[in-house]
């Protein structure tokens, strides 16, 4: 499988906790986004990555989330001290630069925050 | 700020009917992308249109970009129960990146 991928896809934890996901792009694209979608709502964009270099965050990105791409594949997002308001669902995407700007998906990580 | 507003926002019919969902702006855009996403997956994308009056046809779905390109309208033709989920458009705009969600709309074919 070659597309986007996400990991894990379903985390419950408490609140308080911190939470790490991770995701893999598809190989040969190098930019890569973080979105929050909440549920009946469209993705609200969180950050994004061109190689390793994060170039953009949201105001939705409070000092509690962190988002690494270290070498510029695979990306990490981690919440911190999580709040019940967190509960959402974490979307990566990643698309190839120049021309016109597609977007694949990965799955989601569902994250319930107790 | 450049929006994407879509409508309806819930629209439930009978299998075999034609539908019509929409999505504008008062933005032009450079490009517009449509997706499908069912639940508990993420987005699926289906087109995306360039050229303003351009029309693109998957299956039973026809898709069409304003000439101003700042609309589009995604038409479904005898739906069947298998095209439920939530449509969402995503518009490329002044960012070079950042594309512009619309809200989706959830559809729901009834068998």
């Amino acid at each position: 499988d070659t597309g986007v991928s996400q990991d894990p896809r379903h985390k419950i934890t408490k609140r308080g906790q911190n939470v790490t996901f991770r995701c893999d792009p598809i190989s040969e694209h190098n930019r890569l986004y973080w979105y929050r979608q909440t549920l009946g709502q469209g993705p609200e964009f969180l950050t994004y990555f061109q190689n390793e270099a994060q170039l953009e965050k949201s105001r939705l990105l409070s000092d509690r989330f962190s988002a690494e791409r270290p070498k510029g594949s695979f990306s990490t997002l981690e919440i911190q001290r999580t709040e019940q308001g967190d509960s959402a669902m974490y979307l990566c995407a990643s698309s190839l630069p120049g021309g016109v700007e597609t977007q694949y998906f990965g799955p989601g990580t569902r994250l319930l925050v107790l | 700020t450049q929006l994407l507003e879509q409508s309806p926002q819930f629209l439930s019919i009978q299998e075999g009917e034609n539908l019509t969902v929409y999505c504008n702006s008062s933005s032009v855009f450079s490009s517009l992308q449509w997706y499908r996403q069912e639940p508990g997956e993420g987005p699926v994308l289906l087109v995306t249109v360039v050229t303003g009056g351009e029309v693109k046809k998957l299956k039973r779905l026809t898709f069409q970009f304003g000439d101003a390109r700042k609309d589009s309208s995604l038409h479904i033709t005898a739906a069947q129960p298998g095209d439920t989920g939530l449509y969402l458009c995503a518009g490329e705009g002044d960012s070079n990146y950042q594309l512009i969600w619309g809200a989706g709309t959830k559809l729901i074919i009834k068998p």
